[in-house]
């Protein structure tokens, strides 16, 4: 009764340094998606994915990449990260069907010094 | 742009009083709604919703009221709850949007005071 599981739970980085955060879901959803979460501003899309193989930028994507090679995970990574990307990042997946809400795993507590 | 606003960063209520959560939109192709509730270090979770064909949906506690022409939701909760202090978020989505994606509001936190 896994649901979505994010990987790892809590992280600090220097500033230049690379990194994957890694969602995984049992639900056999077709889309997942990777959110960050700041201050007074909601939950912001970063990247999604409407099936495997497939991604798209959300509304926020720069200086992130993402992969989906299997269904199941979500992969998103920083490759040389910034103090603003500080920040708590949430992973979520639903299925196609419109009625449906998304459900998300307990997030990653991301630090760049 | 924020597409989707909660205009009230916090509210405070006392336990068994109505709590009301307001959350307006820009974007009229939005034709789902949600709420979802948060708790301190855990990830969002889904309270209701409602569809653009309805202006109320009740689940228990809690009911959500859309007025489209006013773009304006609300999320009661009656009777309020300690159990119920969390950060609310209010999300929609539309129709033509790729992988259903949601636009999120900004918060409110709700502290329900015994």
């Amino acid at each position: 009764n896994a649901g979505v599981t994010q990987t790892p739970k809590f992280r600090v980085l220097k500033t230049g340094q690379s990194m994957t955060l890694l969602c995984a879901q049992d639900m056999n959803h077709e889309y997942m998606y990777w959110y960050r979460q700041d201050p007074g501003m909601g939950l912001r899309l970063i990247h999604y994915s409407v099936g495997e193989g497939t991604t798209a930028k959300g509304e926020v994507p720069d200086g992130y990449n993402v992969s989906r090679l299997k269904k199941q995970n979500f992969l998103l990574g920083l490759e040389s990260a910034a103090p603003s990307q500080t920040s708590v990042y949430f992973c979520a997946s639903s299925s196609p069907r419109r009625t449906t809400e998304a459900f998300f795993g307990q997030g990653t507590r991301l630090t760049v010094v | 742009d924020q597409q989707v606003k909660q205009n009230s960063p916090s509210l405070s209520v006392q336990e068994g009083r109505i709590s009301i959560l307001n959350c307006d939109y820009t974007n009229s192709m939005f034709d789902y709604f949600l709420w979802y509730k948060k708790y301190p270090a855990e990830g969002p979770t889904f309270l209701i919703s409602i569809s653009s064909i309805k202006d109320k949906n009740e689940d228990g506690r809690f009911t959500v009221f859309l007025n489209k022409s006013a773009k304006h939701l609300s999320l009661h909760i009656v009777p309020s709850q300690p159990g119920d202090s969390a950060v609310y978020f209010c999300a929609a989505s539309a129709r033509e949007t790729s992988g259903s994606r949601l636009t999120f509001g900004e918060g409110t936190q709700l502290t329900v005071n015994p």
